[in-house]
């Protein structure tokens, strides 16, 4: 099946700094998310980009799919941007339509 | 929409109980999806439904787990007998059909096994 690989593992930023995390996937895919899990174990949606870039706030994604990765850019990092960063993706060639999950990045923000 | 809608949010159980966990879709999705977290395995799909109709249920660990979608409203997890393992936070997830289908999921019911 298809491999989905979250660099890196771990972050640990002051405030005010930006970050890059990197999710790179096997195969071709119909759609990617990014998922944010806060400390209280909520999956937040971030973006649904299967390809191209968008923005939101301080946050951005740009998905290549020909090059079979995606990258979360988090500007200006803030405490509350503390918890794991997750890729999904959802496979090209798999029936219907189920995320599969990358490991996550887990990101600590300090004041 | 409020949302996918999952209940309950915590529940404990003593080893060898049967553990029944709910899902509310999002209105208008048509499927609708189990997942486990734990730390050793991460996110992982249970099995997940189309039209009420389970589609794949390879990653259901055990004949002990079981789901159901009655309506398209509702589904369950259930879980009989529970074990210790079986401790892990459960999500559920719906999406559409059609040209976005971004997932969107529950809060999760955290599942302690003792």
């Amino acid at each position: 099946g298809i491999q989905v690989e979250q660099s890196p593992p771990d972050l640990i930023l002051q405030e005010g700094a930006n970050s890059t995390l990197r999710c790179n996937f096997s195969d071709s895919v119909n759609n990617l998310q990014w998922f944010h899990q806060n400390p209280w174990g909520q999956l937040i949606n971030l973006f649904y980009i299967p390809s191209g870039t968008k923005q939101n706030g301080r946050l951005s994604a740009t998905t290549v799919a020909t090059e079979r990765y995606s990258l979360l850019y988090i500007s200006s990092s803030q405490t509350t941007d503390s918890g794991v960063y997750f890729c999904a993706v959802d496979p090209f060639n798999q029936a219907g339509t189920a995320l599969i999950f990358g490991k996550g990045t887990t990101l600590s923000v300090s004041s | 929409d409020a949302g996918v809608i999952q209940s309950p949010r915590h529940e404990v159980t003593e080893m060898g109980q049967e553990v029944t966990l709910r899902c509310k879709p999002i209105s208008g999705h048509d499927y609708l999806f189990w997942y486990r977290q734990t730390m050793m395995r991460g996110l992982e799909l249970l099995i997940y439904f189309n039209n009420n109709v389970p589609i794949d249920d390879s990653g259901m660990p055990e004949d002990r787990f079981s789901a159901k979608m009655p309506n398209a409203s509702f589904s369950t997890l259930k879980i009989q007998p529970s074990e210790p393992r079986d401790s892990a936070v459960y999500f559920c997830a719906s999406t559409p059909t059609g040209t976005s289908t971004e997932a969107f999921f529950g809060q999760g019911t955290r599942l302690t096994v003792v």
